[in-house]
């Protein structure tokens, strides 16, 4: 299977640890995205990747958030200090650098925060 | 105001029948414009691009309609497989943000 694959699928852990997901986009797309997606609610934009370049990143983005993408292949996202509000599910999406290119997704990660 | 916006719906709809769905975005500057299906605890799929001149795939036909600022999606003969939420995608500047709406849910009954 060559589709985006994200990793855990799930993940339960307490108010206060830290959590690291990792994401490994299809192997010839230089973007990658971070979204979040809580229920009843489309996805909502966290992050995105040129490469190993993090060139945009939303307000949602607080600082317990850090995402990279060292070689400009897989990327995690952490958080730190998770709290309740933090419970949701994050998808990856990777895309080719072209213009109106489509963005395929992962199947996500979904945190549930206790 | 959010940058996408859709009616939540439901939409409880019997098999065969035509179902459309409008969505707004807020920003004139949009560029490009996308519908994707997801299906419960499932990732988001893209089922069409949107074009200036519209454009269609089997029973699915998407519009964009740039001076009122809203796109549409029209199903045909729906059939059961199409139950699913149907997400509006508008990215603003090429290749960076991406901005969903809440999505519309569809249930197609028998």
């Amino acid at each position: 299977d060559t589709g985006v694959s994200q990793d855990p699928r799930h993940k339960i852990t307490k108010r206060g640890q830290n959590v690291t997901f990792r994401c490994d986009p299809i192997s010839e797309h230089n973007r990658l995205y971070w979204y979040r997606q809580t229920l009843g609610q489309g996805p909502e934009f966290l992050t995105y990747f040129q490469n190993e370049a993090q060139l945009e990143k939303s307000r949602l983005l607080s600082d317990r958030f850090s995402a990279e993408r060292p070689k400009g292949s897989f990327s995690t996202l952490e958080i730190q200090r998770t709290e309740q509000g933090d419970s949701a599910m994050y998808l990856c999406a990777s895309s080719r650098d072209r213009l109106q290119e489509t963005q395929y997704f992962g199947p996500g990660t979904r945190l549930l925060v206790l | 105001r959010k940058e996408v916006e859709q009616d939540p719906g439901p939409f409880n709809v019997p098999e065969g029948a035509t179902v459309a769905f409008n969505c707004t975005y807020s920003n004139s500057a949009s560029q490009s414009f996308f519908w994707y299906r997801q299906d419960c605890r499932k990732e988001p799929k893209l089922l069409m691009s949107v074009y200036s001149s519209g454009n269609e795939d089997g029973r699915f036909t998407a519009q964009l309609n740039r001076a009122s600022q809203y796109i549409s999606l029209l199903i045909r003969d729906s059939k059961l497989s199409d139950s699913a939420t149907y997400l509006c995608v508008v990215n603003i500047n090429t290749g960076n943000q991406f901005y969903f709406g809440t999505g519309t849910s569809l249930t197609v009954i028998p």
